[in-house]
């Protein structure tokens, strides 16, 4: 079964501090996977993407993300984060089996403490 | 800049009052996508065309129902709008690969 899972429901990280934000996926062939991150009220941002080559992905942001086969994993991290990082994330499978159809997981909600 | 576009970014309608949300999209994608969004929860997928090739997810209430007149513009009718519709509507564009998301439309039901 094709499916993303975002352990994580929510995430206190001071400001400054690192993040990593986790995701774990299932597919039975070379995922193309995403990370989105969604403010308050707006719509979704996309901030890396993995199809494949290397395995550390730099996005927006100062964020990246690592894919790793052998954990089906596609953790997102940031050296130091910013107040303005507050938000929900979002991580993502593209099906081919479903018409490229995004498998999204349940999202991750960022709290940054002051 | 390219954009999706979603018009209005807040609706208030009265519960069986029919609405209509529109996006369109200056990057050309042959792909668009309505889902809907609760709070705190993942998009879901209500409809998606490849150029007017009409896809509707199996899950999709009736009282759901999408146009898309040309390349650029899509609408998404709800008929008789009740309480459990209240969202955030999401348009996107693909081609294929990566999807683009517009700012959404946020739906209060009275």
């Amino acid at each position: 079964a094709q499916s993303v899972t975002q352990p994580d429901i929510h995430i206190t990280v001071s400001e400054g501090a690192s993040l990593e934000l986790r995701c774990n996926y299932s597919y039975g062939a070379t995922p193309y996977l995403f990370w989105y991150v969604q403010s308050p009220g707006q719509g979704l941002q996309l901030l890396l993407k993995y199809f494949s080559g290397d395995t550390l992905v730099q996005g927006i942001k100062g964020f990246e993300a690592e894919f790793k086969r052998s954990q089906s994993s596609f953790n997102l991290r940031k050296p130091s984060v910013h107040w303005s990082d507050a938000a929900e994330y979002f991580c993502a499978l593209l099906s081919m089996d479903s018409n490229y159809q995004l498998i999204w997981g349940a999202g991750t909600k960022l709290i940054i403490k002051p | 800049d390219a954009m999706v576009i979603q018009n209005p970014r807040y609706q208030v309608t009265q519960f069986g009052k029919p609405v209509t949300l529109s996006c369109s999209q200056t990057l050309n994608h042959n792909v668009m996508y309505w889902y809907q969004q609760k709070s705190s929860q993942a998009p879901k997928l209500l409809f998606h065309y490849y150029d007017k090739d009409f896809n509707n997810e199996a899950d999709t209430p009736d009282n759901f129902q999408s146009r898309r007149p040309n390349t650029s513009f899509c609408f998404l009718d709800i008929r008789s709008p009740g309480l459990g519709d209240a969202a955030m509507y999401l348009c996107a564009t693909s081609t294929r690969l990566v999807q683009f998301f517009g700012p959404g439309t946020r739906l209060t039901v009275l």
